[in-house]
């Protein structure tokens, strides 16, 4: 079964580098997440990504943010210069063209900052 | 903004009894999903409700959706051990707010 594969499974790096998280979303889907989810807390949206645009930002997704689809099948996520309080869970989500919108998420990122 | 409230946030469960979980949401969608979470892992797809009155069930949970009341409920029937988890619920269609999540445990 086709599923969102992400890597790494945890990243640790040191407040102000920068990040990059990866993502290969199922191969037939067309629109494109992230999310994040602090520990213990609840899974928050970031960005929509479609037709190789940004669709939707949160407000959490500001300057220090950004994605991108370089190749066909990654899709990225970049933290310019990591905060403490980036330190989360960030999943990548994806769905195909369809009126369900369901989304398939992958097993997550787990980044600590320091 | 759409706020999606869930309630209770911790439920301590018997093993063999009914339960139910319910998400309330502040403006008017058509399509709710539920999701199961074990910790430290993802999210995993219980059930998309898409229509005012679905019901779905699968083995021991069930869900409905009321969007004239703005509500979904996720019925536990005779709890057992390894429904123990974190269920969250989403609403939305484009992008997804989640509500705050219930975790679950079940007791013997």
């Amino acid at each position: 079964e086709p599923e969102v594969t992400q890597t790494p499974s945890h990243q640790v790096t040191q407040m102000g580098q920068e990040v990059i998280l990866r993502c290969v979303p199922i191969s037939n889907h067309l629109y494109f997440y992230w999310y994040r989810q602090i520990l213990g807390q609840k899974v928050e949206f970031l960005v929509s990504f479609y037709n190789n645009e940004i669709s939707e930002k949160s407000e959490i997704f500001d300057d220090q943010f950004s994605v991108e689809r370089p190749d066909g099948s990654n899709f990225t996520l970049k933290i310019r210069s990591t905060k403490l309080e980036d330190s989360a869970m960030y999943f990548c989500a994806s769905r195909e063209r369809s009126s369900v919108y369901e989304q398939y998420f992958g097993p997550g990122t787990r980044l600590t900052v320091t | 903004e759409l706020k999606v409230e869930q309630n209770p946030l911790f439920l301590s469960m018997q093993e063999g009894k009914n339960y139910t979980i319910y998400c309330n949401y502040s403006t008017t969608s058509d399509r709710l999903y539920w999701y199961r979470q074990d910790p430290g892992k993802s999210l995993e797809s219980l059930f998309v409700l898409l229509s005012n009155g679905a019901v779905k069930q699968e083995g021991r949970l069930m869900a409905s959706l009321d969007t004239k009341a703005r509500l979904s409920t996720l019925h536990i029937t005779a709890a057992v051990h390894d429904l123990s988890a974190t269920y969250f619920c989403a609403v939305g269609g484009y992008k997804l707010s989640f509500g705050a999540g219930t975790t679950v445990t079940v007791r013997a």
